[in-house]
């Protein structure tokens, strides 16, 4: 059973500061997906990004970056240089590539809060 | 124009009532999914259909019941509201890969109370 985990609940930073939320995941299969998802206060699900299992390659956007390491099954998210309008719950998530059952496992979160 | 629309965004109602979200696609998916959310902030796949045909049904009682008249439109018809049902539901939709999950696109969530 594929299983996400966000160990940190909370994370509260300085504006300006750097921040990296963490994610660990679980999974039997050699394929499957990692996606991260911002909510900010307003409530909507944003999409962040997608990345497979066959590419471990860091991805950098702007002042975003994710680092995947399948050696120690984790998807990391950092935010360079934070600023308020980064204060939001994001959510890590799993699916594995399975016919039929493509959904979405969510972790429990990370709320992150800028202060200016 | 919005991808993934639902409404309605807030629903108040009360406890034994009948209700209905409507959630509408213009991105051209296959697929379309609800979740619910609960006040933990708990995100959980509850249905996806395919073309019209149920794919997942997760162990949802059987007061849900999803309906989809077209592949652009997945409506969430909840039977006899209860206190548990209080939650957020967002409706996603993701193009249909052939089991390889592409990116599922939510839209903006309807926020369900009953009283």
């Amino acid at each position: 059973a594929q299983k996400v985990t966000q160990a940190q609940t909370e994370i509260s930073v300085v504006e300006k500061e750097d921040v990296t939320l963490d994610c660990v995941y679980e999974t039997r299969d050699t394929t499957y997906y990692l996606f991260w998802y911002k909510q900010p206060p307003s409530g909507e699900l944003v999409f962040l990004i997608r990345r497979n299992s066959f590419d471990e390659q860091n991805e950098i956007s702007g002042r975003y970056s994710w680092n995947f390491q399948k050696s120690t099954s984790s998807f990391n998210f950092t935010i360079t240089a934070s600023q308020v309008v980064d204060s939001a719950v994001y959510f890590c998530a799993l699916s594995e590539a399975n016919f039929g059952n493509e959904k979405l496992t969510f972790g429990t979160g990370t709320r992150l809060t800028i202060i200016p | 124009d919005t991808a993934v629309s639902q409404t309605p965004k807030y629903l108040v109602t009360q406890m034994g009532n009948d209700k209905s979200i409507k959630c509408e696609q213009n991105l051209g998916h296959d697929t379309m999914y609800w979740y619910k959310q609960d006040s933990k902030k708990f995100l959980k796949i509850m249905f996806s259909y395919n073309n019209k045909e149920l794919i997942i049904n997760e162990t949802v009682p059987n007061r849900f019941s999803p309906k989809s008249p077209d592949k652009a439109h997945l409506n969430l018809h909840i039977n006899s509201l209860e206190l548990g049902d209080s939650a957020v539901y967002f409706c996603a939709s993701s193009q249909d890969l052939g089991g390889w999950l592409d990116t599922q696109y939510f839209g903006p969530g309807t926020r369900l109370t009953v009283l």
